[in-house]
């Protein structure tokens, strides 16, 4: 079955380290996506790509990189861990431009900054 | 201000109550409008879509928009326990990128 992972599931980092979380995605999507989630903020877009390549930027990157070389993986680096990058990050990705089709989450990586 | 906005709550009903979720925003240009369920633990899953103003029904769930007051709602009749979860809203643009703005999510528990 298809499927899309995130690695590692839980992850202690210290200040100023540079972090990469994994997402891999056997659904041949060509949307990918990397969320944060935070305690009164919800889901909070990072980074997006739509295809080999191809990144943008999204409402929170400042800190985060992200690199798209092939389909299936959409790694997210932080540059320099920060306390403030302490969140659950999620990674999603779609078949569709179409919103109707929604997205593919992973089960995300709690990141902790120490 | 949020382009979109949820109360987090959380919410905690009895089996079998009518739960009612909601969702504001400020965008008139969203179009499509999404429910996500978030177990704990694990990443949202795809609910429930509308597009445009009106109802759907699905089930014991029914989503309702009302885009002349930029306001949206989940109703979950006969809830059970199964139910309780976090519920988050998702909006999108019809043009562009298909980029979802989710609210902040309703936390909710379902006592037997």
């Amino acid at each position: 079955d298809a499927e899309i992972t995130q690695s590692p599931r839980h992850k202690i980092t210290e200040t100023g380290r540079q972090v990469t979380l994994a997402c891999h995605q056997t659904w041949n999507h060509n949307n990918m996506f990397w969320y944060r989630q935070d305690l009164g903020h919800g889901l909070r877009l990072i980074h997006y790509s739509y295809g080999v390549q191809d990144t943008n930027k999204g409402e929170v990157s400042d800190g985060y990189s992200v690199s798209r070389s092939n389909t299936e993986d959409l790694p997210l680096t932080l540059e320099s861990a920060a306390s403030s990058q302490t969140s659950v990050y999620f990674c999603a990705s779609s078949e569709s431009r179409d919103p109707i089709y929604g997205y593919t989450f992973g089960s995300g990586t709690r990141l902790t900054v120490v | 201000q949020k382009e979109v906005e949820q109360d987090p709550g959380p919410l905690s009903v009895p089996e079998g109550a009518i739960v009612s979720l909601n969702c504001t925003y400020s965008n008139s240009a969203f179009q499509y409008f999404m429910w996500y369920r978030q177990y704990s633990r694990k990443g949202p899953e795809l609910l429930m879509y509308t597009y445009s103003s009106g109802n759907k029904e699905d089930g014991r769930f029914t989503a309702q928009v009302d885009k002349s007051s930029k306001y949206i709602s989940l109703f979950i009749r006969d809830s059970q326990p199964s139910d309780s979860a976090t519920y988050l809203c998702a909006l999108s643009e019809v043009q562009g990128a298909q980029k979802l703005v989710f609210g902040q999510g309703t936390r909710l528990t379902i006592n037997p």
